[in-house]
Protein backbone atom coordinates (compact mmCIF):
# COMPACT_ATOMS: atom_id res chain seq x y z
CA UNK A 1 0.00 0.00 0.00
CA UNK A 2 0.99 3.35 -0.60
CA UNK A 3 1.54 5.78 2.20
CA UNK A 4 2.02 9.29 2.37
CA UNK A 5 4.15 11.13 5.47
CA UNK A 6 4.01 14.70 6.02
CA UNK A 7 6.78 15.16 9.41
CA UNK A 8 5.68 18.78 9.83
CA UNK A 9 2.21 18.99 11.58
CA UNK A 10 2.79 22.93 11.33
CA UNK A 11 4.77 25.63 10.33
CA UNK A 12 4.88 29.24 10.16
CA UNK A 13 6.33 31.88 7.67
CA UNK A 14 6.95 35.52 7.68
CA UNK A 15 5.15 37.15 5.41
CA UNK A 16 7.47 37.60 1.88
CA UNK A 17 9.68 34.81 3.35
CA UNK A 18 10.35 31.29 1.78
CA UNK A 19 9.11 28.40 3.58
CA UNK A 20 9.56 24.27 2.82
CA UNK A 21 6.58 22.04 3.19
CA UNK A 22 7.87 18.32 3.49
CA UNK A 23 6.68 14.58 1.86
CA UNK A 24 8.17 11.51 1.47
CA UNK A 25 6.32 8.47 0.44
CA UNK A 26 6.50 5.16 -0.12
CA UNK A 27 5.41 2.66 -3.09
CA UNK A 28 6.71 0.28 -5.16
CA UNK A 29 5.50 1.80 -8.92
CA UNK A 30 7.59 3.78 -11.57
CA UNK A 31 4.56 5.55 -12.59
CA UNK A 32 2.43 7.66 -10.41
CA UNK A 33 1.68 11.28 -9.84
CA UNK A 34 2.32 13.65 -7.14
CA UNK A 35 0.50 16.42 -5.97
CA UNK A 36 0.06 19.63 -3.07
CA UNK A 37 -3.44 20.67 -2.16
CA UNK A 38 -4.00 23.35 -0.20
CA UNK A 39 -7.58 24.09 1.92
CA UNK A 40 -7.74 27.29 3.68
CA UNK A 41 -9.98 26.88 6.73
CA UNK A 42 -13.85 26.50 6.25
CA UNK A 43 -12.65 26.39 2.39
CA UNK A 44 -12.79 24.35 -0.46
CA UNK A 45 -9.89 22.31 -1.24
CA UNK A 46 -7.67 23.44 -4.17
CA UNK A 47 -5.03 22.17 -6.47
CA UNK A 48 -1.36 23.81 -5.75
CA UNK A 49 0.93 21.72 -8.03
CA UNK A 50 1.46 18.29 -9.51
CA UNK A 51 4.53 16.49 -10.48
CA UNK A 52 4.56 13.32 -12.70
CA UNK A 53 7.00 10.66 -11.66
CA UNK A 54 8.40 10.03 -14.97
CA UNK A 55 9.65 13.67 -15.60
CA UNK A 56 12.89 14.38 -14.05
CA UNK A 57 12.15 18.42 -14.46
CA UNK A 58 10.88 20.17 -10.89
CA UNK A 59 7.38 21.54 -11.64
CA UNK A 60 6.90 25.13 -10.95
CA UNK A 61 3.49 27.26 -10.51
CA UNK A 62 4.30 31.32 -10.25
CA UNK A 63 5.20 31.04 -6.13
CA UNK A 64 5.47 27.62 -5.56
CA UNK A 65 7.67 25.21 -6.93
CA UNK A 66 8.39 21.41 -5.64
CA UNK A 67 11.45 19.32 -5.16
CA UNK A 68 10.94 16.15 -6.58
CA UNK A 69 14.07 13.44 -6.03
CA UNK A 70 12.52 10.03 -6.97
CA UNK A 71 14.77 8.24 -5.36
CA UNK A 72 14.67 9.40 -2.29
CA UNK A 73 10.76 9.75 -2.83
CA UNK A 74 10.40 12.72 -1.49
CA UNK A 75 8.17 15.95 -3.01
CA UNK A 76 8.88 19.40 -0.90
CA UNK A 77 7.20 21.84 -1.74
CA UNK A 78 8.65 25.68 -1.66
CA UNK A 79 6.36 28.77 -1.36
CA UNK A 80 8.64 32.33 -2.44
CA UNK A 81 7.07 35.40 -0.94
CA UNK A 82 4.60 34.28 0.91
CA UNK A 83 1.13 35.91 1.12
CA UNK A 84 -1.12 35.78 4.23
CA UNK A 85 -3.54 34.18 1.85
CA UNK A 86 -0.81 31.27 1.23
CA UNK A 87 -2.26 30.35 5.47
CA UNK A 88 -3.81 26.74 5.07
CA UNK A 89 -3.57 23.37 5.60
CA UNK A 90 -1.38 21.95 2.64
CA UNK A 91 -2.03 17.87 1.90
CA UNK A 92 0.73 15.97 0.11
CA UNK A 93 -1.17 13.45 -2.20
CA UNK A 94 0.39 10.49 -4.10
CA UNK A 95 -1.60 9.10 -7.08
CA UNK A 96 -1.79 5.76 -9.22
CA UNK A 97 -4.70 5.24 -11.48
CA UNK A 98 -8.35 5.24 -9.48
CA UNK A 99 -7.43 6.85 -6.24
CA UNK A 100 -5.33 9.45 -4.23
CA UNK A 101 -3.81 8.67 -1.26
CA UNK A 102 -3.26 12.18 1.11
CA UNK A 103 -0.56 12.36 3.51
CA UNK A 104 -1.29 13.92 7.38
CA UNK A 105 -0.93 17.73 6.52
CA UNK A 106 0.97 20.53 7.29
CA UNK A 107 -0.55 23.92 8.89
CA UNK A 108 1.25 26.75 7.67
CA UNK A 109 0.39 29.77 9.32
CA UNK A 110 1.64 33.07 7.81
CA UNK A 111 2.61 36.31 9.78
CA UNK A 112 2.28 39.77 8.82
CA UNK B 1 -17.34 25.59 -15.39
CA UNK B 2 -15.08 23.75 -12.85
CA UNK B 3 -17.43 23.40 -9.61
CA UNK B 4 -18.72 20.64 -7.77
CA UNK B 5 -21.57 21.39 -5.72
CA UNK B 6 -22.35 19.48 -2.33
CA UNK B 7 -25.53 19.85 -0.20
CA UNK B 8 -26.76 20.87 1.80
CA UNK B 9 -23.80 22.57 3.60
CA UNK B 10 -24.51 21.37 6.68
CA UNK B 11 -26.55 18.62 8.34
CA UNK B 12 -27.25 17.54 11.76
CA UNK B 13 -29.07 14.20 12.12
CA UNK B 14 -30.15 11.90 15.08
CA UNK B 15 -29.32 8.14 14.95
CA UNK B 16 -32.37 7.08 13.74
CA UNK B 17 -32.32 9.49 10.76
CA UNK B 18 -32.40 9.08 7.00
CA UNK B 19 -30.58 11.31 5.18
CA UNK B 20 -29.12 11.99 1.85
CA UNK B 21 -25.88 13.77 0.93
CA UNK B 22 -25.88 14.83 -2.42
CA UNK B 23 -22.64 15.82 -5.13
CA UNK B 24 -23.13 17.65 -8.66
CA UNK B 25 -20.64 18.29 -11.39
CA UNK B 26 -21.71 19.58 -15.18
CA UNK B 27 -17.72 18.70 -16.55
CA UNK B 28 -18.49 15.67 -17.82
CA UNK B 29 -16.24 13.97 -15.29
CA UNK B 30 -16.80 10.21 -15.39
CA UNK B 31 -14.93 9.52 -11.96
CA UNK B 32 -16.81 10.28 -8.83
CA UNK B 33 -15.42 10.29 -4.98
CA UNK B 34 -16.62 10.47 -1.60
CA UNK B 35 -14.25 11.18 0.80
CA UNK B 36 -14.35 11.35 4.78
CA UNK B 37 -12.31 14.35 6.99
CA UNK B 38 -12.16 14.35 10.26
CA UNK B 39 -11.17 17.73 11.60
CA UNK B 40 -7.30 18.09 11.50
CA UNK B 41 -6.98 15.15 9.36
CA UNK B 42 -6.46 14.40 5.88
CA UNK B 43 -9.57 13.19 3.51
CA UNK B 44 -9.67 9.52 3.81
CA UNK B 45 -11.38 7.73 0.64
CA UNK B 46 -14.49 5.90 0.72
CA UNK B 47 -16.21 5.01 -2.22
CA UNK B 48 -15.21 5.91 -6.19
CA UNK B 49 -17.52 5.51 -9.03
CA UNK B 50 -16.04 4.96 -12.67
CA UNK B 51 -18.58 5.96 -15.51
CA UNK B 52 -21.47 5.35 -13.25
CA UNK B 53 -20.02 2.24 -11.52
CA UNK B 54 -19.15 1.43 -8.07
CA UNK B 55 -15.28 0.69 -8.58
CA UNK B 56 -13.31 1.36 -4.94
CA UNK B 57 -15.19 0.68 -1.52
CA UNK B 58 -13.15 1.57 1.11
CA UNK B 59 -14.52 -1.33 3.46
CA UNK B 60 -17.22 1.58 4.43
CA UNK B 61 -19.63 0.33 7.02
CA UNK B 62 -23.01 -0.31 5.28
CA UNK B 63 -24.77 2.55 7.14
CA UNK B 64 -23.36 4.76 3.89
CA UNK B 65 -24.94 3.65 0.98
CA UNK B 66 -23.47 5.54 -2.39
CA UNK B 67 -25.46 6.16 -5.32
CA UNK B 68 -24.84 7.13 -8.78
CA UNK B 69 -27.65 7.59 -10.75
CA UNK B 70 -26.37 9.47 -13.51
CA UNK B 71 -23.18 10.81 -14.51
CA UNK B 72 -23.57 14.11 -13.20
CA UNK B 73 -24.96 13.39 -10.14
CA UNK B 74 -23.17 11.29 -6.97
CA UNK B 75 -25.24 10.42 -3.32
CA UNK B 76 -24.48 9.29 -0.21
CA UNK B 77 -27.51 7.84 1.55
CA UNK B 78 -27.11 7.73 5.51
CA UNK B 79 -28.70 5.40 7.80
CA UNK B 80 -28.32 4.64 11.63
CA UNK B 81 -25.15 6.93 11.75
CA UNK B 82 -23.08 7.15 14.44
CA UNK B 83 -21.75 10.01 16.65
CA UNK B 84 -18.32 9.44 15.64
CA UNK B 85 -19.24 9.62 11.47
CA UNK B 86 -19.47 13.41 12.57
CA UNK B 87 -16.99 14.89 9.88
CA UNK B 88 -16.76 16.91 6.40
CA UNK B 89 -18.08 14.36 3.37
CA UNK B 90 -16.51 15.85 0.80
CA UNK B 91 -17.37 15.05 -3.14
CA UNK B 92 -14.83 15.10 -5.67
CA UNK B 93 -14.34 14.16 -9.49
CA UNK B 94 -12.35 13.43 -12.16
CA UNK B 95 -12.40 12.97 -16.01
CA UNK B 96 -11.33 9.83 -15.67
CA UNK B 97 -8.90 7.27 -14.38
CA UNK B 98 -6.39 7.69 -17.12
CA UNK B 99 -3.19 8.30 -15.82
CA UNK B 100 -2.84 12.06 -17.77
CA UNK B 101 -1.58 14.25 -14.49
CA UNK B 102 -3.91 16.59 -15.94
CA UNK B 103 -6.70 15.21 -14.84
CA UNK B 104 -7.09 17.23 -11.93
CA UNK B 105 -8.90 15.68 -9.08
CA UNK B 106 -12.11 18.90 -8.44
CA UNK B 107 -13.36 18.74 -4.91
CA UNK B 108 -16.62 20.28 -3.57
CA UNK B 109 -17.00 22.32 -0.75
CA UNK B 110 -17.95 19.50 2.00
CA UNK B 111 -21.35 18.85 3.94
CA UNK B 112 -20.73 19.38 7.26
CA UNK B 113 -22.19 16.21 9.16
CA UNK B 114 -22.94 16.20 13.28
CA UNK B 115 -24.73 12.87 14.64
CA UNK B 116 -26.13 13.51 17.64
Amino acid sequence: AQTVTQSQPEMSVQEAETVTLSCTYDTSESDYYLFWYKQPPSRQMILVIRQEAYKQQNATENRFSVNFQKAAKSFSLKISDSQLGDAAMYFCAYRRAGDMRFGAGTRLTVKP
Amino acid sequence: DTEVTQTPKHLVMGMTNKKSLKCEQHMGHRAMYWYKQKAKKPPELMFVYSYEKLSINESVPSRFSPECPNSSLLNLHLHALQPEDSALYLCASRRDFSGDSYNEQFFGPGTRLTVL
